[in-house]
């Protein structure tokens, strides 16, 4: 799976967009980005995934880059509740046997 | 929604004693379930891949006659830390693949292991 650097922390004003981004210089073509975040003392909760065309859901929206080397996680309405740390992962849906290789992740921290 | 469900979400025991952890699929069968330990302040690390009517695959450094995993059904996986010492005492996460090609990992609540 290709590697991937996140900012360690950030600061979110409550009602705010929160905007995470993620490099994955090294993403290869049949590689997707995968993001799932993780509140305290809870398992990680899957956000939102795509390959190369900008996706939006419930949650969130993904913006990647037309070279597909870094994305953009937002959360357009930033609540207290989404103070948790944010994974970015970069991998192929599909390999050695389907895991996730989770990075340090950015902490938000979302304030009122 | 796929939904994973881990149970104990806590459990303390003494030094010395085996636990059980379980993970359940609940309304999809699971050939293959991970189960991941967190430390404190750290992230998430691969234990081992869970393989159901074949042997477990694990993680460089994770003693697999210590953390013995059980895939016995398409909707169950168990881990069992035996003759647990307080250096085990982590959060302990499972987690399975959806169906279809790019469906994203389930991950279970945790169980956080505390031994004392």
């Amino acid at each position: 799976d290709a590697k991937t650097t996140q900012p360690p922390s950030m600061d979110c004003a409550e009602g705010r967009a929160a905007n995470l981004p993620c490099n994955h210089s090294t993403i290869s073509g049949n590689e997707y980005v995968y993001w799932y975040r993780q509140i305290h003392s809870q398992g990680p909760q899957y956000i939102i995934h795509g390959l190369k065309n900008n996706e939006t859901n419930e949650m969130a929206s993904l913006i990647i880059t037309e070279d597909r080397k870094s994305s953009t996680l937002i959360l357009p309405h930033a609540t207290l509740r989404d103070t948790a740390v944010y994974y970015c992962i970069v991998r192929i849906p599909y390999n050695a046997g389907n895991m996730l290789t989770f990075g340090g992740g950015t902490r938000l921290m979302v304030k009122p | 929604g796929a939904v994973v469900s881990q149970h104990p979400s806590r459990v303390i025991c003494k030094s010395g004693t085996s636990v059980k952890i379980e993970c359940r699929s609940l309304d999809f069968q699971a050939t293959t379930m991970f189960w991941y330990r967190q430390f404190p302040k750290q992230s998430l690390m691969l234990m081992a891949t869970s393989n159901e009517g074949s042997k477990a695959t694990y993680e460089q450094g994770v003693e697999k006659d210590k953390f013995l995993i059980n895939h016995a059904s398409l909707t169950l996986s168990t881990l069992t830390v035996t003759s647990a010492h307080p250096e085990d005492s982590s959060f302990y996460i499972c987690s399975a693949p959806g169906s279809s090609y790019n469906s994203p990992l389930h991950f279970g609540n945790g169980t956080r292991l505390t031994v004392t």
